[in-house]
């Protein structure tokens, strides 16, 4: 089966600027994570969907941060503006139930903000 | 508050070693704890374990959870340098996924 796919790789932005990840979950899968990965640190999560709805974001910067997830497939999540502390990698995941037997991370995308 | 805690934070060994990685957490309403081997990519799934006392293998790779004490550790035999990476531990509560910090190996040639 296809797996969790993400995109782009890698971004480079200037702080203030925008950026917005996207992410493609595995089909029929009905949860979705994205996860914040500071380096030398495990991911945290920003926040969780189930199908459209938002089930946790209670760790989303939301004066920056946001997120959505239209008719309960792909999903974006956007920071304006960008600070230099957001440079991590942005993990999305997927899982067929909530919080289910085991989930699928998609590659990721490395964020640099200068 | 829930946490779970990843220890050692990094380690060092020869090929052929043999080492152990602990988990211990404390997360309300338990679901299940998942091992996960992170490289340069996203982390790829090794191990879930729900129930204590059960060891799961595979090949030189073996877990096993102790749910009475809230720990869980992650062996790898016979070492070798694919093995270095992060091992990440991730405690699945009610609603959501808690990771550790990860353990950093390193498998020295």
């Amino acid at each position: 089966e296809a797996g969790v796919a993400q995109s782009p790789r890698y971004k480079i932005i200037e702080k203030r600027q925008s950026v917005a990840f996207w992410c493609n979950p595995i089909s029929g899968h009905a949860t979705l994570y994205w996860y914040q990965q500071i380096l030398g640190q495990g991911p945290k999560l920003l926040i969780q969907f189930q199908n459209n709805g938002v089930v946790d974001d209670s760790q989303l910067p939301k004066d920056r941060f946001s997120a959505e997830r239209l008719k309960g497939v792909d999903s974006t999540l956007k920071i304006q503006p960008a600070k230099l502390e957001d440079s991590a990698v942005y993990l999305c995941a997927s899982s067929l139930h909530q919080v289910a037997y085991g989930y699928t991370f998609g590659s990721g995308t490395r964020l640099t903000v200068v | 508050e829930d946490k779970v805690v990843q220890s050692p934070l990094s380690l060092v060994v020869h090929e052929g070693d043999t080492v152990t990685l602990n988990c211990s957490y404390e997360v309300t309403n338990f679901r299940s704890l998942l091992w996960y081997k992170q490289e340069k990519k996203a982390p790829t799934f090794l191990f879930m374990l729900t129930s204590s006392g059960i060891e799961k293998k595979s090949g030189r790779l073996s877990s096993i959870l102790d749910k009475k004490e809230l720990f869980s550790i992650l062996n790898i035999t016979a070492t070798q340098t694919g093995d270095s990476a992060i091992y990440l531990c991730a405690v699945a509560g009610r609603n959501q996924f808690y990771f550790g910090t990860g353990t950093s190996l390193t498998v020295i040639p």
